[in-house]
Protein backbone atom coordinates (compact mmCIF):
# COMPACT_ATOMS: atom_id res chain seq x y z
CA UNK A 1 0.00 0.00 0.00
CA UNK A 2 1.27 3.73 -0.94
CA UNK A 3 1.87 5.46 1.98
CA UNK A 4 0.01 8.13 0.80
CA UNK A 5 -2.61 7.48 -2.19
CA UNK A 6 -5.08 9.78 -4.31
CA UNK A 7 -7.14 9.19 -7.17
CA UNK A 8 -5.90 11.15 -9.86
CA UNK A 9 -8.90 12.23 -11.40
CA UNK A 10 -9.65 13.66 -13.38
CA UNK A 11 -12.72 14.92 -11.59
CA UNK A 12 -14.60 16.75 -14.31
CA UNK A 13 -18.12 18.23 -12.99
CA UNK A 14 -19.97 21.42 -13.90
CA UNK A 15 -20.33 25.05 -12.33
CA UNK A 16 -22.04 24.58 -8.83
CA UNK A 17 -21.57 20.89 -8.02
CA UNK A 18 -20.68 19.50 -4.98
CA UNK A 19 -16.96 17.00 -5.45
CA UNK A 20 -15.71 15.03 -2.79
CA UNK A 21 -12.36 13.31 -3.06
CA UNK A 22 -10.22 11.18 -0.32
CA UNK A 23 -7.26 10.28 0.23
CA UNK A 24 -5.77 7.24 1.91
CA UNK A 25 -2.55 7.04 4.03
CA UNK A 26 -0.57 3.28 5.22
CA UNK A 27 0.80 4.66 8.60
CA UNK A 28 -1.64 4.58 11.50
CA UNK A 29 0.45 6.98 13.31
CA UNK A 30 0.83 9.73 11.55
CA UNK A 31 -0.09 12.86 13.06
CA UNK A 32 -1.28 15.94 11.00
CA UNK A 33 -2.98 16.06 7.72
CA UNK A 34 -3.63 18.26 5.17
CA UNK A 35 -5.01 19.30 1.37
CA UNK A 36 -3.07 21.80 -0.35
CA UNK A 37 -3.69 22.98 -3.60
CA UNK A 38 -1.53 23.04 -6.85
CA UNK A 39 -2.20 25.12 -10.03
CA UNK A 40 -0.69 23.89 -12.98
CA UNK A 41 2.99 24.67 -13.01
CA UNK A 42 2.91 26.50 -9.44
CA UNK A 43 4.21 26.11 -6.30
CA UNK A 44 1.67 24.34 -3.60
CA UNK A 45 -0.60 26.54 -1.54
CA UNK A 46 -2.14 25.37 1.96
CA UNK A 47 -5.62 25.33 1.27
CA UNK A 48 -6.39 23.99 4.46
CA UNK A 49 -5.52 21.62 7.90
CA UNK A 50 -7.25 18.55 8.41
CA UNK A 51 -8.32 18.37 12.20
CA UNK A 52 -9.83 14.82 13.91
CA UNK A 53 -13.23 16.97 14.34
CA UNK A 54 -13.63 17.62 11.08
CA UNK A 55 -13.24 21.39 9.88
CA UNK A 56 -14.78 24.06 7.59
CA UNK A 57 -13.74 27.15 5.68
CA UNK A 58 -16.28 28.13 3.79
CA UNK A 59 -17.20 26.32 0.59
CA UNK A 60 -14.80 23.55 1.64
CA UNK A 61 -15.21 20.90 4.75
CA UNK A 62 -12.29 18.40 5.66
CA UNK A 63 -12.56 15.58 7.87
CA UNK A 64 -10.19 12.60 8.86
CA UNK A 65 -10.98 8.98 9.65
CA UNK A 66 -8.41 7.77 11.76
CA UNK A 67 -10.10 3.87 11.90
CA UNK A 68 -10.17 3.81 7.97
CA UNK A 69 -6.95 5.85 7.56
CA UNK A 70 -8.47 8.94 5.08
CA UNK A 71 -9.17 12.53 5.05
CA UNK A 72 -11.47 13.60 2.66
CA UNK A 73 -12.16 17.17 1.34
CA UNK A 74 -15.65 18.09 0.13
CA UNK A 75 -15.95 21.14 -2.18
CA UNK A 76 -19.31 22.68 -2.41
CA UNK A 77 -20.92 25.00 -4.85
CA UNK A 78 -17.81 24.78 -6.89
CA UNK A 79 -16.54 27.56 -8.81
CA UNK A 80 -14.47 27.79 -12.56
CA UNK A 81 -11.50 28.92 -10.06
CA UNK A 82 -11.34 25.53 -8.12
CA UNK A 83 -9.71 24.00 -11.21
CA UNK A 84 -6.87 22.47 -10.25
CA UNK A 85 -4.83 19.72 -8.06
CA UNK A 86 -5.61 19.04 -4.74
CA UNK A 87 -2.43 17.08 -2.96
CA UNK A 88 -3.17 15.23 0.16
CA UNK A 89 -0.43 15.68 2.63
CA UNK A 90 0.17 13.45 5.08
CA UNK A 91 3.19 14.07 8.47
CA UNK A 92 3.63 10.56 9.74
CA UNK A 93 5.75 12.20 12.42
CA UNK A 94 5.33 13.65 15.81
CA UNK A 95 8.99 14.72 16.11
CA UNK A 96 8.49 16.33 13.16
CA UNK A 97 10.81 14.69 10.84
CA UNK A 98 10.63 16.36 7.48
CA UNK A 99 11.28 13.76 5.33
CA UNK A 100 8.00 12.27 7.44
CA UNK A 101 5.95 14.58 5.48
CA UNK A 102 4.59 12.56 2.17
CA UNK A 103 2.97 13.83 -0.46
CA UNK A 104 0.24 12.38 -2.71
CA UNK A 105 0.20 12.63 -6.52
CA UNK A 106 -2.48 14.77 -6.67
CA UNK A 107 -6.61 14.61 -7.33
CA UNK A 108 -7.03 17.05 -10.52
CA UNK A 109 -10.49 18.82 -10.86
CA UNK A 110 -11.76 20.43 -13.42
CA UNK A 111 -15.19 22.52 -13.27
CA UNK A 112 -16.51 23.38 -16.16
CA UNK A 113 -19.07 26.07 -16.97
CA UNK B 1 1.56 38.31 3.07
CA UNK B 2 5.18 37.23 3.46
CA UNK B 3 6.38 34.63 0.51
CA UNK B 4 8.98 32.72 0.10
CA UNK B 5 10.93 34.02 -3.24
CA UNK B 6 13.17 31.84 -5.72
CA UNK B 7 15.38 32.44 -8.63
CA UNK B 8 15.39 31.92 -11.17
CA UNK B 9 12.29 30.88 -12.48
CA UNK B 10 13.86 28.72 -15.24
CA UNK B 11 17.04 27.60 -16.20
CA UNK B 12 18.20 25.84 -18.92
CA UNK B 13 21.91 23.94 -18.97
CA UNK B 14 23.52 21.35 -20.17
CA UNK B 15 24.35 17.86 -18.60
CA UNK B 16 27.53 18.34 -16.43
CA UNK B 17 26.95 21.81 -15.55
CA UNK B 18 26.88 23.34 -12.47
CA UNK B 19 23.35 25.13 -11.10
CA UNK B 20 22.65 27.01 -8.15
CA UNK B 21 19.19 27.45 -7.31
CA UNK B 22 18.54 30.68 -5.08
CA UNK B 23 15.37 30.99 -2.58
CA UNK B 24 15.04 33.63 0.22
CA UNK B 25 12.45 32.20 2.59
CA UNK B 26 10.31 34.26 4.88
CA UNK B 27 12.14 36.82 7.23
CA UNK B 28 11.22 35.34 10.61
CA UNK B 29 11.02 31.60 9.38
CA UNK B 30 14.08 29.25 10.80
CA UNK B 31 13.65 25.66 9.18
CA UNK B 32 14.17 26.15 5.49
CA UNK B 33 13.45 23.40 2.74
CA UNK B 34 13.77 22.02 -0.95
CA UNK B 35 11.11 19.68 -2.48
CA UNK B 36 11.47 18.71 -6.21
CA UNK B 37 8.72 17.81 -8.62
CA UNK B 38 9.56 15.71 -11.79
CA UNK B 39 6.72 17.01 -14.20
CA UNK B 40 3.54 14.94 -13.39
CA UNK B 41 4.97 13.33 -10.44
CA UNK B 42 4.49 14.14 -7.04
CA UNK B 43 6.67 16.80 -4.36
CA UNK B 44 9.18 14.83 -3.03
CA UNK B 45 11.40 15.91 -0.46
CA UNK B 46 15.18 16.52 -0.60
CA UNK B 47 16.44 18.68 2.48
CA UNK B 48 15.70 20.01 5.17
CA UNK B 49 18.02 23.04 7.38
CA UNK B 50 17.87 24.24 10.49
CA UNK B 51 20.35 26.39 12.67
CA UNK B 52 22.93 26.67 9.55
CA UNK B 53 22.75 22.97 8.94
CA UNK B 54 21.07 19.88 7.10
CA UNK B 55 18.87 18.63 9.48
CA UNK B 56 17.57 15.91 7.28
CA UNK B 57 18.12 14.97 3.75
CA UNK B 58 16.19 12.29 1.34
CA UNK B 59 18.02 9.68 -0.80
CA UNK B 60 17.47 11.78 -3.68
CA UNK B 61 20.05 13.96 -2.24
CA UNK B 62 23.31 12.74 -3.05
CA UNK B 63 26.84 13.91 -3.19
CA UNK B 64 25.93 16.13 -6.04
CA UNK B 65 23.80 18.38 -3.91
CA UNK B 66 25.04 20.68 -1.50
CA UNK B 67 22.85 23.97 0.60
CA UNK B 68 24.55 26.53 2.08
CA UNK B 69 22.93 29.69 3.90
CA UNK B 70 25.56 32.30 2.82
CA UNK B 71 24.31 34.96 4.50
CA UNK B 72 21.73 36.40 6.53
CA UNK B 73 18.84 35.66 4.26
CA UNK B 74 19.60 33.48 1.02
CA UNK B 75 19.11 29.81 1.05
CA UNK B 76 21.01 27.98 -2.20
CA UNK B 77 20.51 24.47 -3.32
CA UNK B 78 23.67 23.84 -6.16
CA UNK B 79 23.42 20.84 -8.21
CA UNK B 80 27.13 20.23 -9.16
CA UNK B 81 27.17 18.20 -12.05
CA UNK B 82 23.76 17.76 -13.27
CA UNK B 83 22.27 15.07 -15.09
CA UNK B 84 18.82 14.57 -17.40
CA UNK B 85 17.33 13.09 -14.34
CA UNK B 86 17.58 16.37 -12.32
CA UNK B 87 15.24 18.41 -14.56
CA UNK B 88 12.33 19.14 -12.55
CA UNK B 89 10.62 22.34 -10.55
CA UNK B 90 12.46 22.44 -7.36
CA UNK B 91 10.80 24.36 -4.95
CA UNK B 92 12.14 26.24 -1.76
CA UNK B 93 9.69 26.20 1.45
CA UNK B 94 10.25 27.33 4.71
CA UNK B 95 8.25 27.28 8.25
CA UNK B 96 8.11 29.56 10.98
CA UNK B 97 8.96 26.19 13.50
CA UNK B 98 9.37 22.51 13.36
CA UNK B 99 6.92 20.54 11.69
CA UNK B 100 5.55 18.85 14.62
CA UNK B 101 3.11 16.42 14.13
CA UNK B 102 -0.28 16.92 16.10
CA UNK B 103 -3.18 19.62 16.00
CA UNK B 104 -2.19 23.33 14.73
CA UNK B 105 1.12 21.66 13.34
CA UNK B 106 3.06 24.21 11.32
CA UNK B 107 3.16 24.15 7.72
CA UNK B 108 5.47 24.58 5.35
CA UNK B 109 5.01 27.71 2.59
CA UNK B 110 6.69 27.27 -0.68
CA UNK B 111 7.87 29.43 -3.20
CA UNK B 112 7.56 29.72 -6.87
CA UNK B 113 9.83 27.05 -7.46
CA UNK B 114 12.65 26.88 -10.01
CA UNK B 115 12.00 25.27 -13.31
CA UNK B 116 15.14 23.23 -14.32
CA UNK B 117 15.96 21.76 -17.79
CA UNK B 118 18.62 19.67 -18.09
CA UNK B 119 19.59 19.11 -21.82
Amino acid sequence: RKEVEQDPGPFNVPEGATVAFNCTYSNSASQSFFWYRQDCRKEPKLLMSVYSSGNEDGRFTAQLNRASQYISLLIRDSKLSDSATYLCVVNADRYSSASKIIFGSGTRLSIRP
Amino acid sequence: EPEVTQTPSHQVTQMGQEVILRCVPISNHLYFYWYRQILGQKVEFLVSFYNNEISEKSEIFDDQFSVERPDGSNFTLKIRSTKLEDSAMYFCASSESRLAGGPGANVLTFGAGSRLTVL
